[in-house]
C-alpha cells in the first residue's frame, strides 16, 4: 500500500533545475513536516528541507540558496525544486513525513516514519 | 551544525550474534532528539527507534537503543537474517534541523 509516492525527472543537464513532487495517501498534510532527503549512491543521508501544510519552510543552509519547496493541499502534494544542478547533486532523493511532538510533557521527539520510494537523479551533459 | 559519527563503518557478524552500533555527536544532543533507521539495498530507510530508546510501531524487541549526551548506542540482541543492513542515526536540532550519521553496515560474517 503506497503511502508516499514521488516522481520527477531523473536525468538532468548541468545548470538545469531539479523538480520532484510527492503525493501523500495517508490523511491530512496538517500536523506534520514534509521533508526532502537525499542520498548520494553508497553514501549517507542529507536533509534538504521541510514544508508544512501552511507553506512554512525550513531549509538546510548548505542548499538554501538553490532550494524551493511548495505545497498543494488540495492535491495533498508537496514539491522540491533545486536550481543550477551539478554532478554533486547526483543522488537518490526521498520525500518523507516528519513528526515533531511532545510526549507526556517531554520532548520534542522527532522521527521520519513514512518515506517515498526514492528517485535517482543524475546530472550529466 | 551537530555532526554525528557512527562506528564501526562495517560490522561483520553471524546470525544469532549481538550487534552494538555507536553514534557519537559533536556536541550534546537531547535524548528525545535521537533516532535510528535501518536501510536495505534499494529501499528507503525505515524508522526503528525514536527518542533514543523508544521502538517504532512493529519493531521487534531485539532492537534497543540507549545513551545520552554525546554517546548513543543501537543494540540488536540476536541478529536475524533480515537484520543485515545499513543503520543510520539521526538527530533533531537547530541548523540544519536534522543531521544523519554516515551509517554502519552490518554484514554477514
Amino acid at each position: 500500500q503506497v503511502q508516499l509516492q514521488q516522481w520527477g525527472a531523473g536525468l538532468l543537464k548541468p545548470a538545469e533545475t531539479l523538480s520532484l513532487t510527492c503525493a501523500t495517501y495517508v490523511g491530512s498534510l496538517s500536523g506534520y513536516y514534509w521533508s526532502w532527503i537525499r542520498q548520494p549512491p553508497g553514501k549517507g543521508l542529507e536533509w534538504i528541507g521541510e514544508i508544512t501544510h501552511s507553506g512554512i519552510t525550513n531549509y538546510n543552509p548548505s542548499l538554501e540558496s538553490r532550494v524551493t519547496m511548495s505545497v498543494d493541499t488540495s492535491k495533498k502534494q508537496f514539491s522540491l525544486k533545486v536550481t543550477s544542478v551539478t554532478a554533486a547533486d547526483r543522488a537518490v532523493y526521498y520525500c518523507a513525513r516528519g513528526t515533531v511532538t511532545m510526549i507526556h510533557g517531554s520532548g520534542p521527539y522527532n522521527w521520519f516514519d513514512l518515506w517515498g520510494q526514492g528517485t535517482l537523479v543524475t546530472v550529466s551533459s | 551544525e551537530i555532526v554525528l559519527t557512527q562506528s564501526p563503518g562495517t560490522l561483520s557478524l553471524s546470525p544469532g550474534e549481538r550487534a552494538t552500533l555507536s553514534c557519537r555527536a559533536s556536541q550534546s544532543v537531547s535524548s528525545t532528539s535521537l533516532a535510528w533507521y535501518q536501510q536495505k539495498p534499494g529501499q528507503a530507510p525505515r524508522l526503528l527507534i525514536f527518542g533514543t530508546s523508544s521502538r517504532a510501531t512493529g519493531i521487534p524487541d531485539r532492537f534497543s537503543g540507549s545513551g545520552s549526551g554525546t554517546d548513543f548506542t543501537l543494540t540488536i540482541s540476536r541478529l536475524e537474517p533480515e537484520d543485515f543492513a545499513v543503520y543510520f542515526c539521526q538527530q533533531y536540532g537547530s541548523s540544519p534541523r536534522y543531521t544523519f550519521g554516515q551509517g554502519t553496515k552490518v554484514d554477514i560474517k
